[in-house]
């Protein structure tokens, strides 16, 4: 069974800062893994796709990164701003399936 | 294009009553997916179509949950009776092909709380 951990739970910075959250999954047989921002009261909107084969992707001042032997993803953000501020959720789908599991979530803070 | 369109954005209703959920997909999108998320649970599936036909719906609780995709662009998640455990925010998504490889686009999703 496919269980996604994400760590920390929470997470507050000053703004500027540059940050990473963490997000583990058990079963490596991944075919791709999902990094979605849910603001409070909001849906899902999805930040960052990344293939089975591929190591990284990137987009503006986000950069997530997968390690799939170790079962790990990571999400950085560069200089972080206070609309940064959401929770960060990361996906994963098993296998040529759309049974997702997502991780519990990052809830992030960016303090002016 | 408006993204994906959930209604209604709230719904409080008493236990036994009926309970149905709307969501509008994306156009040109051709597969639907329910979830549910609860602070105790997460995010969870409940069910997903492709080309109008439930694909997986293993997720569903119990024969209290249906869900229908009458024509290719609207869907229902019905629950008769509620319970108050089935208080919860309800998120349809949508994407083109349905293969893991695509995006889903997620609606605002419905807040249910059932007394």
């Amino acid at each position: 069974k496919q269980e996604v951990t994400q760590i920390p739970a929470a997470l507050s910075v000053p703004e500027g800062e540059n940050l990473v959250l963490n997000c583990s999954f058990t079963d490596s047989a991944i075919y791709n893994l999902q990094w979605f921002r849910q603001d409070p009261g909001k849906g899902l909107t999805s930040l960052l796709l990344i293939q089975s084969s591929q190591r990284e992707q990137t987009s503006g001042r986000l950069n997530a990164s997968l390690d799939k032997s170790s079962g790990r993803s990571t999400l950085y953000i560069a200089a972080s701003q206070p609309g940064d501020s959401a929770t960060y959720l990361c996906a994963v789908p098993f296998y040529n399936n759309n049974d997702m599991r997502f991780g519990a979530g990052t809830r992030l803070t960016v303090k002016p | 294009d408006a993204g994906v369109i959930q209604s209604p954005r709230h719904e409080v209703t008493e236990m036994g009553q009926e309970v149905t959920l709307r969501c509008k997909l994306i156009s040109g999108h051709n597969s639907l997916f329910w979830y549910r998320q609860t602070m105790m649970r997460g995010l969870e599936l409940l069910i997903y179509f492709n080309n109008n036909v439930p694909i997986d719906d293993s997720g569903m609780p119990e024969d209290r949950f249906s869900a229908k995709m009458p024509n290719a662009s609207f869907s229902t998640l019905k629950i008769q009776p509620s319970e108050p455990r089935d208080s919860a925010v309800y998120f349809c998504a949508s994407s083109f092909s349905g293969t893991s490889q695509e995006t889903q686009y997620f609606g605002p999703g419905t807040r249910l709380l059932v007394l």
